[in-house]
């Protein structure tokens, strides 16, 4: 069974800074992993999706990388700005399941 | 555009109550899931379904049903709403189960069972 987990579940930091949020999962026969920004109150906004086949994805001031090997992935944020505060999901695809399995989220705070 | 598209966005229900959440997909998407998440948690999937007429039970199905006549739509039944059952809903659809398939998600309904 695919259990994916996400570290820090909480995570406060000034604005300007660099992070790094962790998200590992137990069974590396992955589709894809997906990354999602969750605001409160609010939907799922997909932020990144990076295939098994690839190492890492960028949009912007996002960069997620993917080590299947492993079983990690982690999502790094440049430049943190007050409006990045949001929880960060991530997901996989199991190849023999077909469905989503999330992590709880990290519940990131960057303080002005 | 619309995507996925989630009725109601909100609902209060008594215990015992029923009622069905509903969702629609405008994308041609053949895989479409139910998700619940509780305060503070991840998302835990409730039932999903690969194409229509086709569905199974994700990891937490008991007191709800589902059924998919259509490709469109995935609607969740509740029977006998109990207070457990309060959570946020959301129903998610994507085209098919490859590398580059990406999820997308509905807005969700916050359910309350009082």
């Amino acid at each position: 069974k695919q259990e994916v987990t996400q570290i820090p579940a909480a995570l406060s930091v000034p604005e300007g800074e660099n992070l790094v949020l962790n998200c590992s999962f137990t069974d590396s026969a992955i589709y894809n992993l997906q990354w999602f920004r969750q605001d409160p109150g609010k939907g799922l906004t997909s932020l990144l999706l990076i295939q098994s086949s690839q190492r890492e994805q960028t949009s912007g001031r996002l960069n997620a990388s993917l080590d299947k090997s492993s079983g990690r992935s982690t999502l790094y944020i440049a430049a943190s700005q007050p409006g990045d505060s949001a929880t960060y999901l991530c997901a996989v695809i199991s190849g023999g399941a077909q469905k989503l399995v999330f992590g709880q989220g990290t519940r990131l705070t960057i303080n002005p | 555009n619309a995507g996925v598209t989630q009725t109601p966005k909100f609902r209060i229900l008594k215990i015992g109550q029923s009622m069905t959440l509903q969702c629609t997909q405008d994308m041609n998407h053949n895989y479409m899931y139910w998700y619940r998440q509780d305060p503070g948690m991840g998302l835990k999937l409730i039932y999903y379904s690969v194409g229509a007429g086709i569905t199974d039970k994700g990891e937490v199905p008991n007191g709800y049903n589902v059924s998919r006549s259509t490709t469109e739509d995935f609607p969740l039944r509740l029977e006998l709403a109990a207070p457990s059952q309060t959570s946020v809903y959301f129903c998610a659809s994507s085209y098919r189960l490859t590398g580059e398939t990406e999820a997308f998600f509905g807005q969700g309904t916050r359910l309350t069972v009082v």
